[in-house]
């Protein structure tokens, strides 16, 4: 059965620094990679799809790399607006979407 | 831009069944997938399932396989979730969210609606 894991649970960071989040899947996925985030109360927004790929109107400060079994997902600056939680999310033709356990970014 | 609207809060008794509404506006309706999300409290996101409007079949998560309905009305852009044989652990936010890739039920969530909290409680 597929798994993803991903690192670490919570993460504490000053505004400016390089934020990385990693995505680990228990089999080859390709690039089938989304990342998304999501604040308190709200529901989640989607930064990243196809690992690598950056959604409209998202901040170019975001972005994502890697393919098969590894991923990653990095803030190159932090800024406060930016704490949340994240998730990364596979999808295949099973068909399934399978969420990370989510990282919570905190300052 | 597509923008999708939920029904409200619901309470609900062990054993009942739950039926959310997700109005969708905006965009194409028929050719993109409406699924559904559901989050418990403090805790992550799982996908339930979903439907394409335009073939109006359902594709769903192996865990929910036997308690969950997926429905779409085109004349009224409108997608439904029913769940069944509810228990304390289906307390959570239910989200419908639009796949953004055209005819499948998998892929990135580009427009999310806004949660529904479902409590069962007795």
């Amino acid at each position: 059965d597929l798994q993803m894991t991903q690192s670490p649970s919570s993460l504490s960071a000053s505004v400016g620094d390089r934020v990385t989040i990693t995505c680990q899947a228990s089999l080859d996925i390709g690039n089938y990679l989304n990342w998304y985030q999501q604040k308190p109360g709200k529901a989640p927004k989607i930064l990243i799809y196809d690992a690598s790929n950056l959604e409209t109107g998202v901040p170019s400060r975001f972005s994502g790399f890697g393919s098969g079994k590894n991923f990653t997902f990095t803030i190159s600056s932090l800024q406060p607006e930016d704490i949340a939680t994240y998730y990364c999310q596979q999808y295949d033709n099973f068909p399934r979407n399978t969420f990370g356990q989510g990282t919570k970014l905190e300052i | 831009q597509v923008h999708l609207v939920q029904s409200g809060a619901e309470v609900k008794k062990p054993g009942s069944s739950v039926k959310i509404s997700c109005k969708a506006s905006g965009g194409t309706f028929s050719n993109y997938a409406l699924c559904w999300v559901r989050q418990a409290p403090g805790q992550g996101l799982e996908w339930m399932g979903g439907i394409i409007p335009i073939f109006a079949t359902s594709k769903y998560a192996q865990k929910f396989q036997d308690r969950v309905t997926i429905t779409a009305d085109e004349s009224t852009t409108t997608a439904y979730m029913e769940l069944t044989s509810l228990t304390f652990d289906d307390t959570a936010v239910y989200y419908c969210a639009r796949v953004g890739i055209f005819g499948v039920v998998t892929g990135y969530f580009q427009y999310w609606g806004q949660g529904t909290p479902v409590t069962v409680s007795s």
